[in-house]
Protein backbone atom coordinates (compact mmCIF):
# COMPACT_ATOMS: atom_id res chain seq x y z
CA UNK A 1 0.00 0.00 0.00
CA UNK A 2 1.47 3.76 -1.03
CA UNK A 3 2.04 6.13 1.71
CA UNK A 4 -0.46 8.66 0.72
CA UNK A 5 -2.62 7.74 -1.74
CA UNK A 6 -5.00 10.55 -3.63
CA UNK A 7 -7.66 10.20 -6.75
CA UNK A 8 -5.17 11.41 -9.72
CA UNK A 9 -8.75 12.91 -11.14
CA UNK A 10 -9.28 15.16 -13.11
CA UNK A 11 -12.13 16.29 -11.45
CA UNK A 12 -14.41 18.40 -14.09
CA UNK A 13 -16.58 20.77 -12.19
CA UNK A 14 -18.93 23.71 -13.55
CA UNK A 15 -18.95 26.76 -11.40
CA UNK A 16 -20.62 27.23 -8.07
CA UNK A 17 -19.77 23.48 -7.78
CA UNK A 18 -18.99 21.63 -4.27
CA UNK A 19 -16.11 19.36 -4.94
CA UNK A 20 -14.50 17.27 -2.30
CA UNK A 21 -10.74 15.53 -2.53
CA UNK A 22 -9.64 12.45 -0.45
CA UNK A 23 -6.57 11.85 0.51
CA UNK A 24 -6.05 8.42 2.56
CA UNK A 25 -2.54 7.41 4.54
CA UNK A 26 -0.96 4.71 5.49
CA UNK A 27 0.78 5.39 8.70
CA UNK A 28 -0.93 5.56 12.13
CA UNK A 29 1.61 7.54 13.98
CA UNK A 30 1.32 10.41 10.95
CA UNK A 31 1.46 13.71 12.82
CA UNK A 32 0.57 16.68 10.70
CA UNK A 33 -1.45 17.19 7.41
CA UNK A 34 -1.63 19.89 4.79
CA UNK A 35 -3.16 20.40 1.63
CA UNK A 36 -1.47 22.32 -0.73
CA UNK A 37 -2.43 23.68 -4.17
CA UNK A 38 -0.04 23.61 -7.13
CA UNK A 39 -0.91 25.79 -10.44
CA UNK A 40 0.82 24.15 -14.11
CA UNK A 41 4.27 24.64 -13.96
CA UNK A 42 4.08 26.23 -10.65
CA UNK A 43 5.80 25.45 -7.16
CA UNK A 44 3.53 23.89 -4.65
CA UNK A 45 1.47 26.17 -2.25
CA UNK A 46 0.27 25.51 1.30
CA UNK A 47 -3.64 26.33 1.33
CA UNK A 48 -4.52 24.54 4.80
CA UNK A 49 -3.45 22.73 7.48
CA UNK A 50 -5.64 20.24 8.59
CA UNK A 51 -6.65 19.91 12.64
CA UNK A 52 -8.01 16.85 14.26
CA UNK A 53 -11.39 19.01 14.92
CA UNK A 54 -11.70 20.05 11.30
CA UNK A 55 -11.18 24.17 10.32
CA UNK A 56 -12.69 25.98 7.93
CA UNK A 57 -11.28 28.84 5.34
CA UNK A 58 -13.76 30.63 3.65
CA UNK A 59 -15.09 28.28 1.21
CA UNK A 60 -12.79 25.81 1.92
CA UNK A 61 -12.89 22.80 4.79
CA UNK A 62 -10.29 20.44 5.92
CA UNK A 63 -11.37 17.09 7.85
CA UNK A 64 -9.17 14.46 9.95
CA UNK A 65 -10.45 10.69 10.35
CA UNK A 66 -7.68 9.27 12.63
CA UNK A 67 -9.61 6.32 13.04
CA UNK A 68 -9.95 5.66 9.02
CA UNK A 69 -6.37 7.54 8.09
CA UNK A 70 -7.62 9.65 5.72
CA UNK A 71 -8.15 13.20 5.26
CA UNK A 72 -10.42 15.50 3.14
CA UNK A 73 -10.51 18.45 0.97
CA UNK A 74 -14.06 20.17 0.37
CA UNK A 75 -14.62 23.50 -1.98
CA UNK A 76 -17.68 25.24 -2.03
CA UNK A 77 -19.13 27.56 -4.42
CA UNK A 78 -16.01 26.33 -6.75
CA UNK A 79 -14.76 29.22 -8.79
CA UNK A 80 -12.72 29.06 -12.15
CA UNK A 81 -9.62 30.58 -10.29
CA UNK A 82 -9.83 27.15 -8.13
CA UNK A 83 -8.44 25.38 -11.36
CA UNK A 84 -5.30 23.31 -9.73
CA UNK A 85 -3.90 20.40 -9.31
CA UNK A 86 -4.64 20.06 -4.98
CA UNK A 87 -1.71 17.86 -3.10
CA UNK A 88 -2.30 16.19 0.46
CA UNK A 89 0.59 15.87 2.51
CA UNK A 90 1.20 13.98 5.52
CA UNK A 91 4.19 14.53 8.66
CA UNK A 92 4.93 10.54 9.49
CA UNK A 93 6.57 11.69 12.66
CA UNK A 94 9.60 10.39 12.43
CA UNK A 95 12.98 11.21 14.34
CA UNK A 96 15.66 13.75 13.66
CA UNK A 97 15.52 15.14 10.04
CA UNK A 98 12.76 13.17 9.22
CA UNK A 99 10.49 14.67 11.43
CA UNK A 100 10.58 17.60 8.99
CA UNK A 101 9.82 15.26 5.93
CA UNK A 102 6.42 15.34 4.27
CA UNK A 103 5.08 12.66 2.23
CA UNK A 104 2.80 13.94 -1.07
CA UNK A 105 -0.20 12.77 -2.48
CA UNK A 106 0.57 12.65 -6.32
CA UNK A 107 -2.37 14.73 -6.41
CA UNK A 108 -5.64 15.58 -8.01
CA UNK A 109 -6.59 17.71 -11.04
CA UNK A 110 -9.46 19.61 -10.67
CA UNK A 111 -11.09 21.68 -13.63
CA UNK A 112 -13.47 24.27 -12.79
CA UNK A 113 -15.45 25.09 -15.86
CA UNK A 114 -17.76 28.13 -16.73
CA UNK B 1 5.45 36.92 1.47
CA UNK B 2 7.65 34.41 -0.07
CA UNK B 3 9.90 32.68 2.68
CA UNK B 4 11.55 30.38 0.68
CA UNK B 5 13.61 31.97 -1.98
CA UNK B 6 14.71 29.82 -4.85
CA UNK B 7 17.48 31.07 -8.01
CA UNK B 8 17.83 30.78 -10.85
CA UNK B 9 14.35 30.09 -11.78
CA UNK B 10 15.26 29.34 -15.46
CA UNK B 11 18.09 27.76 -16.85
CA UNK B 12 19.14 26.88 -20.21
CA UNK B 13 22.13 25.08 -21.24
CA UNK B 14 24.16 23.05 -23.26
CA UNK B 15 25.04 18.61 -22.25
CA UNK B 16 27.57 18.63 -20.07
CA UNK B 17 27.39 21.89 -18.33
CA UNK B 18 27.03 21.74 -14.34
CA UNK B 19 24.14 23.95 -12.89
CA UNK B 20 24.13 25.13 -9.31
CA UNK B 21 20.77 25.64 -7.89
CA UNK B 22 19.99 27.63 -4.72
CA UNK B 23 17.57 27.91 -1.95
CA UNK B 24 17.53 30.50 0.48
CA UNK B 25 15.16 30.31 4.12
CA UNK B 26 14.32 33.79 4.55
CA UNK B 27 14.12 35.56 7.93
CA UNK B 28 14.33 32.10 9.83
CA UNK B 29 16.86 29.24 10.01
CA UNK B 30 16.19 25.71 8.16
CA UNK B 31 18.53 22.70 10.13
CA UNK B 32 16.94 20.95 7.02
CA UNK B 33 15.64 21.20 3.36
CA UNK B 34 14.27 19.33 0.92
CA UNK B 35 14.72 18.74 -2.88
CA UNK B 36 12.49 18.05 -5.09
CA UNK B 37 12.02 17.09 -8.93
CA UNK B 38 8.90 17.15 -10.92
CA UNK B 39 8.64 15.73 -14.64
CA UNK B 40 6.05 17.26 -16.65
CA UNK B 41 2.31 16.01 -15.50
CA UNK B 42 3.95 13.97 -13.01
CA UNK B 43 3.49 13.94 -9.14
CA UNK B 44 6.41 15.90 -6.95
CA UNK B 45 9.07 13.34 -6.12
CA UNK B 46 11.71 13.32 -2.86
CA UNK B 47 15.49 13.59 -3.69
CA UNK B 48 17.15 14.33 -1.32
CA UNK B 49 17.14 15.46 2.75
CA UNK B 50 19.71 18.51 3.57
CA UNK B 51 20.86 18.90 6.58
CA UNK B 52 22.84 21.65 7.79
CA UNK B 53 26.43 20.93 8.68
CA UNK B 54 26.46 17.43 7.85
CA UNK B 55 25.77 14.89 4.29
CA UNK B 56 22.75 14.84 2.81
CA UNK B 57 20.09 11.85 2.68
CA UNK B 58 19.35 10.77 -0.85
CA UNK B 59 16.58 8.99 -1.96
CA UNK B 60 16.73 5.66 -3.39
CA UNK B 61 17.74 5.99 -7.13
CA UNK B 62 18.96 9.45 -6.86
CA UNK B 63 23.04 9.30 -7.86
CA UNK B 64 24.49 11.19 -4.86
CA UNK B 65 27.68 11.81 -7.02
CA UNK B 66 25.47 13.74 -9.80
CA UNK B 67 23.66 15.98 -7.52
CA UNK B 68 25.40 17.37 -4.81
CA UNK B 69 23.92 19.21 -1.97
CA UNK B 70 25.55 21.41 0.14
CA UNK B 71 24.11 22.86 3.25
CA UNK B 72 26.83 25.10 4.36
CA UNK B 73 24.69 27.34 6.54
CA UNK B 74 21.44 27.69 8.16
CA UNK B 75 19.57 29.00 5.65
CA UNK B 76 21.01 28.29 2.29
CA UNK B 77 21.32 25.20 0.92
CA UNK B 78 22.49 23.93 -2.57
CA UNK B 79 21.98 21.77 -5.34
CA UNK B 80 24.47 21.28 -8.06
CA UNK B 81 23.88 19.03 -11.20
CA UNK B 82 26.63 17.60 -12.65
CA UNK B 83 27.26 17.01 -16.21
CA UNK B 84 23.75 17.56 -16.61
CA UNK B 85 21.78 15.68 -19.75
CA UNK B 86 18.49 16.10 -21.47
CA UNK B 87 17.15 13.41 -19.37
CA UNK B 88 17.94 15.82 -16.31
CA UNK B 89 15.37 18.48 -17.84
CA UNK B 90 13.05 19.27 -15.21
CA UNK B 91 11.56 21.41 -12.42
CA UNK B 92 13.46 21.17 -9.50
CA UNK B 93 12.00 22.55 -6.44
CA UNK B 94 13.45 23.24 -2.87
CA UNK B 95 11.22 23.43 0.27
CA UNK B 96 12.05 24.14 4.17
CA UNK B 97 10.33 23.99 7.30
CA UNK B 98 10.39 26.63 10.65
CA UNK B 99 10.23 23.53 12.75
CA UNK B 100 9.56 19.66 12.62
CA UNK B 101 5.94 19.04 12.30
CA UNK B 102 5.15 22.07 10.68
CA UNK B 103 3.86 22.78 6.65
CA UNK B 104 7.12 23.10 4.26
CA UNK B 105 7.49 26.16 2.24
CA UNK B 106 8.50 26.27 -1.10
CA UNK B 107 10.40 27.99 -3.64
CA UNK B 108 9.21 29.28 -6.54
CA UNK B 109 11.55 26.38 -8.74
CA UNK B 110 13.85 26.12 -11.29
CA UNK B 111 13.05 25.09 -14.48
CA UNK B 112 16.24 23.39 -16.14
CA UNK B 113 16.49 22.38 -19.77
CA UNK B 114 19.30 21.00 -21.13
CA UNK B 115 19.81 20.94 -24.44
Amino acid sequence: RKEVEQDPGPFNVPEGATVAFNCTYSNSASQSFFWYRQDCRKEPKLLMSVYSSGNEDGRFTAQLNRASQYISLLIRDSKLSDSATYLCAVNMGSTGAGSYQLTFGKGTKLSVIP
Amino acid sequence: GAVVSQHPSRVICKSGTSVKIECRSLDFQATTMFWYRQFPKKSLMLMATSNEGSKATYEQGVEKDKFLINHASLTLSTLTVTSAHPEDSSFYICSASHQGTKPQHFGDGTRLSIL
